[in-house]
């Protein structure tokens, strides 16, 4: 079965500094891969995603991810945080069946110091 | 175009009680996904509808569970009766496809608790 993990619960960084949120997976096919970002009070937000082609995939708000099939890693950086960014960003993995249900890593809560 | 929206936003009922949650997907979006955390947890699959059709109700806890979906356009997720377990945010997405990669979108959540 296919797994997420998410080896970080908090991360604290200070405004400015470069983030990697980490995310591991477990899956038996090329994977579909997700990150998303859940701000206080929003919805979950897609950030970025990759399937296939270039392994390194540029999303929203300037965050960028790496799939690593070697490492089964698909790891979330951004070079620069800024204080907005303090959320929960959550990893996940589309089945390989129909239907595309997602399972999701625990979670990694990220705090920005001023 | 608006998102995909929950209600109520919050739910705090006693052990033993019914609660109903809704989900209005984004309009046009034939499929709509329930997931649910509870604390602490990861976000875990809980259904899937097409239009007004269950293709995938394999992450249902157990009969306490209904979910319906009226004419494929909202959706409801009752909890009858409700156990303190039952306890964590649900979560409501929707999509375009279900093609494999497509992106889901999410609402706020229902946070739920059970008392």
């Amino acid at each position: 079965a296919q797994s997420v993990t998410q080896p970080d619960i908090h991360i604290t960084v200070s405004e400015g500094a470069s983030l990697e949120l980490r995310c591991n997976y477990s899956y038996g096919a090329t994977p579909y891969l997700f990150w998303y970002v859940q701000s206080p009070g929003q919805g979950l937000q897609l950030l970025l995603k990759y399937f296939s082609g270039d392994t390194l995939v540029q999303g929203i708000k300037g965050f960028e991810a790496e799939f690593k099939r070697s490492q089964s890693s698909f790891n979330l950086r951004k070079p620069s945080v800024h204080w907005s960014d303090a959320a929960e960003y959550f990893c996940a993995v589309g089945a390989s069946g129909g239907g595309n249900k997602l399972t999701f890593g625990t979670g990694t809560q990220l705090k920005v110091e001023l | 175009e608006a998102g995909v929206t929950q209600f109520p936003s919050h739910s705090v009922i006693e052990k033993g009680q019914t609660v109903t949650l809704r989900c209005d997907p984004i309009s046009g979006h034939d499929n709509l996904y329930w997931y649910r955390r509870v604390m602490g947890k990861e976000i875990k699959f809980l259904l899937h509808f097409v239009k007004e059709s269950k293709q995938d109700e394999s992450g249902m806890p157990n009969n306490r569970f209904l979910a319906e979906r009226t004419g494929g356009t909202y959706s409801t997720l009752k909890v009858q009766p409700a156990e303190l377990e039952d306890s964590g945010v649900y979560f409501c997405a929707s999509s375009p496809t279900r093609q494999r990669g497509e992106t889901q979108y999410f609402g706020p959540g229902t946070r739920l608790l059970v008392l």
